[in-house]
């Protein structure tokens, strides 16, 4: 069992849907991040968290530390949001552990 | 440019030869990581540099793999060897704060493709 399982692997969504990916991790970690990988490849974090909740534009991060579980929101989903959402934890001051990640579609 | 960059973007190498990867990082980030993404396949921690600390090498797939970090800057990730397997895009990111690691937003570089053939 990997540490950190993501659900859905595989998302198709309309325009304007309200979207949710979920991380569930099963060992201590200091940080959980959020990674965009866009078709072309490239990397960016959108969220860093360590407990709470976090929000930039139409994108929200909650962390639940006791549950070991996180989520990513998109409201009002465009486009321009298909991509692939990766969730990574920080694990022993000393690794970075990733899910597989979750492919959006956004449909126009 | 601000960003971190890496060079080559693309690699092509006979199977058994060296190949060295370099990452600049962004001007005063102190810490540094090296991934890899095989085709197809997730993201995958090969190391990582806090400040001027010695790394931790557990991630490393193989002792054919090896990393320096030059000065607190500019890191090489070095292949010896290599073979079809090592074929993946390599990517590099950097942070800015030297505390414990992980906890700091990351800037990924475009990668470089490395295949092996």
């Amino acid at each position: 069992k990997n540490e950190v399982e993501q659900s859905p692997q595989n998302l198709t969504a309309q325009e304007g849907e309200f979207i949710t990916i979920n991380c569930s991790y099963s060992v201590g970690i200091s940080a959980l991040h959020w990674l965009q990988q866009h078709p072309g490849g490239g990397i960016v974090s959108l969220f860093m968290l360590s407990s709470g909740k976090k929000k930039h534009g139409r994108l929200i991060a909650t962390i639940n530390i006791q549950e070991k579980h996180s989520s990513l929101h998109i409201t009002a989903s465009h486009p321009r949001d298909s991509a692939v959402y990766i969730c990574a934890v920080w694990v022993g001051g000393s690794r970075l552990t990733f899910g597989e990640g979750t492919q959006l579609t956004v449909n126009p | 440019g601000a960003g971190v960059s890496q060079s080559p973007s693309n690699k092509v190498t006979e199977k058994g030869k060296d190949v060295e990867l370099r990452c600049d990082p962004i001007s005063g980030h102190t810490a540094l990581y090296w991934y890899r993404q095989s085709l197809g396949q997730g993201l995958e921690f090969l190391i990582y540099f806090q400040g001027n600390s010695a790394p931790d090498k557990s991630g490393l797939p193989s002792d054919r793999f090896s990393a320096e970090r030059t000065g607190g800057s500019v890191s090489t990730l070095t292949i010896q060897r290599t073979q079809q397997e090592d074929s993946a895009v390599y990517l590099c990111a950097s942070s800015l704060l030297a505390g414990a690691g992980g906890t700091d937003t990351q800037y990924f570089g475009p990668g470089t493709r490395l295949t092996v053939l």
